[in-house]
């Protein structure tokens, strides 16, 4: 399995507050992403990072800001949490398509905002 | 951006019978790649099997086999002597030879009864 981690786990917060959650690798790999998975919309994309220090838009990018100072951690942040934003979120990596076009995907992070 | 559609929101299938699970795509590219991710009830998400454009030959692993239609823009998933460990989320996902970002389908929930 790739290594992958994502924490925290789960999360419970309220309506307003900031949120950060981490992702880690220990593959080296390139690319890393930040989806959001909800019922009747499969995985969507929030934000990814081609480099350290590069990162663009996703589809569901409003309200999250990203970043990534490091190869190996991609942070994802929430600056003030809304019920909307109650899901479960999944880190992945990849290389380049040409390298091993295959996505690895942590674990998942369940967040409640109440 | 490319879209990716999964048609069957649910579908099940007997113990040891074969099911297939649709996907289609849009886009005007030529080479990409197309996967087939398994999420079972412990959200992992789990690589099935994938395919690339260029290739003819459709993928097969073990039990699990693609029927890839090109020129129809179809990727269907078919699972041969189904098993209770079958049972899962379904997602259909693409990623172009350059591209940095995968689309995913809205998934497949599979059920498989004993």
């Amino acid at each position: 399995d790739a290594g992958i981690t994502q924490s925290p786990r789960h999360k419970v917060t309220e309506t307003g507050t900031p949120v950060t959650l981490r992702c880690h690798q220990t593959e080296n790999h390139r690319y890393m992403y930040w989806y959001r998975q909800d019922p009747g919309h499969g995985l969507r994309l929030i934000h990814y990072s081609y480099g350290v220090k590069d990162t663009d838009k996703g589809e569901v990018s409003d309200g999250y800001s990203v970043s990534r100072s490091k190869t190996e951690d991609f942070l994802l942040t929430l600056e003030s949490a809304t019920s909307s934003q109650t899901s479960v979120y999944f880190c992945a990596i990849s290389e380049s398509p040409l390298t091993n076009n295959e996505q690895f995907f942590g674990p998942g992070t369940r967040l409640t905002v109440l | 951006a490319q879209t990716v559609t999964q048609s069957q929101p649910e579908m099940s299938v007997q113990e040891a019978e074969t099911v297939t699970l649709s996907c289609t795509y849009d886009t005007s590219e030529s080479d990409y790649y197309l996967f087939w991710y398994k999420q079972p009830p412990s959200r992992q998400m789990i690589l099935v099997i994938r395919q690339e454009a260029y290739k003819q030959q459709n993928a097969t692993e073990n039990r699990f086999s693609v029927n890839f239609q090109k020129a129809a823009k179809s990727f269907s998933l078919k699972i041969s002597d189904s098993q209770l460990g079958d049972a899962a989320m379904y997602f259909c996902a693409y990623r172009s030879e350059t591209g940095n970002q995968f689309y995913f389908g809205t998934g497949t929930s599979l059920t498989v009864i004993p």
